[in-house]
């Protein structure tokens, strides 16, 4: 596709469940970021994922949350064990190249709720 | 705290008007960028400025940055009914990845 894409779009989940979103970058782009935004908030960033590098786990809030980045392409966040304050927007991006001089390219985001 | 703050929180005009948000951050950057976000929707890069640059533009949209204060601006001119969004600033480091955002400025402009 021409865009990042992001699935589920909605994601309405019990407390304690696991949950997995799902984030296709632009082909060609090396780049891929994991963020979270609250509701009127700014982005939180989680995590960064550069070529064959290793990835900047720096962001993720606790050993919960894990993210893997298969053939450098499509990429996969994972929160187990579900709590009510991880609901919000989580949303990728991906841009060409290394450091941070090139615009980032958004999904439209996975809205996460834990009931 | 994050890097970026945006200011005001919240601004509401009429069409036609300029509208202006100012971001202040707190460390030496490579980069400032301006981003957009509708309702519902990821985020919209916007312009990207960099840290030996003053000033920028691209369409309606002009830019500054200042590095002496730490701070940049910017301006929509004429603005119009469909530029009602969050606008976030995001700085870039040096040697590094990571860009943090504000919290962003709400412009609701009137039609």
């Amino acid at each position: 596709g021409a865009g990042v894409s992001q699935s589920p779009s909605n994601k309405v989940t019990e407390k304690g469940k696991d949950v997995e979103l799902r984030c296709d970058p632009i082909s060609g782009h090396t780049a891929l970021y994991w963020y979270r935004q609250s509701l009127g908030q700014g982005l939180e960033f989680l995590i960064y994922f550069q070529g064959n590098s290793a990835p900047d786990k720096s962001g993720l809030p606790s050993d919960r949350f894990s993210a893997e980045r298969t053939g450098g392409s499509v990429s996969t966040l994972t929160i187990q064990r579900t709590q009510q304050e991880d609901s919000a927007v989580y949303l990728c991006a991906s841009s060409f190249g290394t450091g941070g001089n090139q615009p980032q390219h958004f999904g439209d985001g996975t809205r996460l709720s834990i009931l | 705290s994050q890097q970026g703050e945006e200011d005001p929180q919240a601004l509401s005009i009429q069409e036609g008007e300029n509208a202006t948000m100012n971001c202040s951050y707190k460390t030496s950057i490579n980069n400032l960028q301006w981003y957009r976000q509708n309702s519902g929707r990821g985020l919209v890069h916007l312009i990207l400025i960099r840290s030996n640059e003053r000033e920028k533009h691209s369409g309606r949209l002009r830019v500054t940055l200042d590095t002496s204060k730490k701070s940049s601006s910017l301006l929509i001119t004429a603005s119009r009914a469909a530029d009602t969004a969050s606008y976030f600033c995001a700085t870039a480091g040096w040697g590094g990845f990571k860009t943090i955002f504000g919290a962003g400025t709400r412009l609701f402009v009137k039609a």
